[in-house]
């Protein structure tokens, strides 16, 4: 069975960093593209970028360059996505999703991020 | 960037009635359109993929087509569970996938 399961809900003060992760099971990790989505509290959802976990080809949405970093450690089958210094506006939660030519069948469960003073 | 645009924002249907969402790219992508469901506390839930093929599991009361800019999501006969919010993705633009703003389906 196909899975991906994120890291738990995370609180943290403007201005610390953060990496939070996505493991996937049950399928060859290194085949498949991982994409990072954000929605913000009431908001729809939004593409931040995509990783290839096999050589760590990474792309991301002109919003996000710079404000994201998106990484992959294939001997563990772990996605990740990291910020270096956090902000009030980044609170929301934040899926992964598996890629193919036929839609994102495959999401984590999301992983919340709370940024408050 | 291509740009997603669904209609209406909010539609509201009684239970066993037809829905039809809308969603329309600034540009063509051709067949490379996803339809996902959300529900409150949920992640998304691929429905279509390819404008108009159902995803594994998903009931034959939804339907998708289009093609280029206009496309469209129809539920036959709306069932409790179906209220949720919908959502398009052009995945076209490789790799600056986009999202429509949703739809909100509702009770009426």
């Amino acid at each position: 069975e196909v899975q991906l399961v994120q890291s738990g809900a995370e609180v943290k003060k403007p201005g610390e960093s953060l990496k939070i992760s996505c493991k996937g099971s049950g399928y060859d990790f290194t085949r498949y593209w991982i994409g990072w989505v954000r929605q913000m509290p009431g908001k729809g959802l939004e593409w931040l970028g995509i990783i290839y976990p096999s050589d760590s080809d990474t792309r991301y949405s002109p919003s996000f360059r710079g404000q994201v970093t998106i990484s992959a450690d294939k001997s563990i089958n772990t996605a990740y996505l990291q910020w270096s210094s956090l902000k009030a506006s980044d609170t929301a939660m934040y899926y992964c999703a598996r890629h193919s030519s036929e839609g994102d069948a495959y999401w984590g469960q999301g992983t919340l991020v709370t940024v408050s003073s | 960037e291509i740009v997603m645009t669904q209609s209406p924002a909010t539609l509201s249907v009684s239970p066993g009635e037809r829905a039809t969402l809308s969603c329309r790219a600034s540009q063509s992508v051709r067949s490379d359109l996803a339809w996902y469901q959300q529900k409150a506390g949920q992640a998304p839930r691929l429905l279509i993929f390819g404008a108009s093929t159902r995803a594994t599991g998903i009931p034959d009361r939804f339907g998708g087509s289009g093609f280029g800019t206009e496309f469209t999501l129809t539920i036959s006969s709306l069932q409790s569970e179906d209220f949720a919010v919908y959502y398009c993705q052009q995945y076209n633009n490789w790799p600056m996938y986009t999202f429509g703003q949703g739809t909100k389906l509702e009770i009426k």
